[in-house]
C-alpha cells in the first residue's frame, strides 16, 4: 500500500508463496498504470502495465488487477523467490506523458 | 545492450557550489526524463523533453535548477547554487516517442550536498 515519509510498509512473504502489493491511485482520470521494481543501488525497472480499459494483465509469474471503481491497483507475484526482493512501486499517468509514483512498499523474502 | 547511462554516479559538493549532471538516453529514444528521489517524497518528476524540447518542467525549482538538451544524445540537469535539501538520487529516464510507451530508468546521480 502507499506511505507517507521515511518508513516504506514493508511486506514479508515466504520463498515460494505468491505475494500482493497494493496501490491506491489518486487521479480518476489517470489511463495507464505501469509497475516498477528498484533494487538497491540502481534505478526503477519496468514490470508491467495496464490500460484503463482492462481489469487484469498477466505477464511472467506476475499479475497487474486493476479496479476502477475503488482506484486501487495491485501487483501479484507467483512463486515468490529470493531476486524479487526490492521496492515495487506502482505510478499512474492520464493524457500526459508525466507519471506519478506512489511511495513504494517493500518486499522481503523470508528463507 | 541498449541502456540509459548517467554521469558521474555520486558526487559530493559544498552548498553553494555549481552542479551538473548528464544523461545519455537509448539511441532512438526521444523522451527523456528527469526525477529525483528521496526518503520523503519518493520519486518525484522534475522534467521531460520531447525531440530535445522541453515539454514540462513545473516539477522543477526554477531558480537554482536547469534542465537541457544540447542534443539527441545528451540531457543535463544543472543545479546552481547547490543547497544541502538538493541531496538526493537523480535518475534520468528515456522513452521511445508516443505516450504510454515504457521508460527505461538510468543508474542514477547520488548527490551529496553538505
Amino acid at each position: 500500500g502507499e506511505n507517507v515519509g521515511l518508513h516504506l510498509p514493508t511486506l514479508s512473504v515466504q520463498e515460494g508463496d505468491n505475494s500482493i502489493i497494493n496501490c491506491a491511485y489518486s487521479n480518476s482520470a489517470s489511463d495507464y498504470f505501469i509497475w516498477y521494481k528498484q533494487e538497491s543501488g540502481k534505478g526503477p525497472q519496468f514490470i508491467i502495465d495496464i490500460r484503463s480499459n482492462m481489469d487484469k494483465r498477466q505477464g511472467q509469474r506476475v499479475t497487474v488487477l486493476l479496479n476502477k471503481t475503488v482506484k486501487h491497483l495491485s501487483l501479484q507475484i507467483a512463486a515468490t523467490q529470493p531476486g524479487d526482493s526490492a521496492v515495487y512501486f506502482c505510478a499512474e499517468t492520464s493524457r500526459d506523458d508525466k507519471i506519478i509514483f506512489g511511495k513504494g512498499t517493500r518486499l522481503h523474502i523470508l528463507p | 545492450d541498449a541502456r540509459v547511462t548517467q554521469t558521474p554516479r555520486h558526487k559530493v559538493t559544498e552548498m553553494g557550489q555549481e552542479v551538473t549532471m548528464r544523461c545519455q538516453p537509448i539511441l532512438g529514444h526521444n523522451t527523456v526524463f528527469w526525477y529525483r528521489q528521496t526518503m520523503m517524497q519518493g520519486l518525484e518528476l522534475l522534467a521531460y523533453f520531447r525531440n530535445r524540447a522541453p515539454l514540462d518542467d513545473s516539477g522543477m525549482p526554477k531558480d537554482r535548477f536547469s534542465a537541457e538538451m544540447p542534443d539527441a544524445t545528451l540531457a543535463t540537469l544543472k543545479i546552481q547554487p547547490s543547497e544541502p535539501r538538493d541531496s538526493a538520487v537523480y535518475f534520468c529516464a528515456s522513452a521511445r516517442g508516443a505516450r504510454n510507451n515504457e521508460q527505461f530508468f538510468g543508474p542514477g546521480t547520488r548527490l551529496t550536498v553538505l
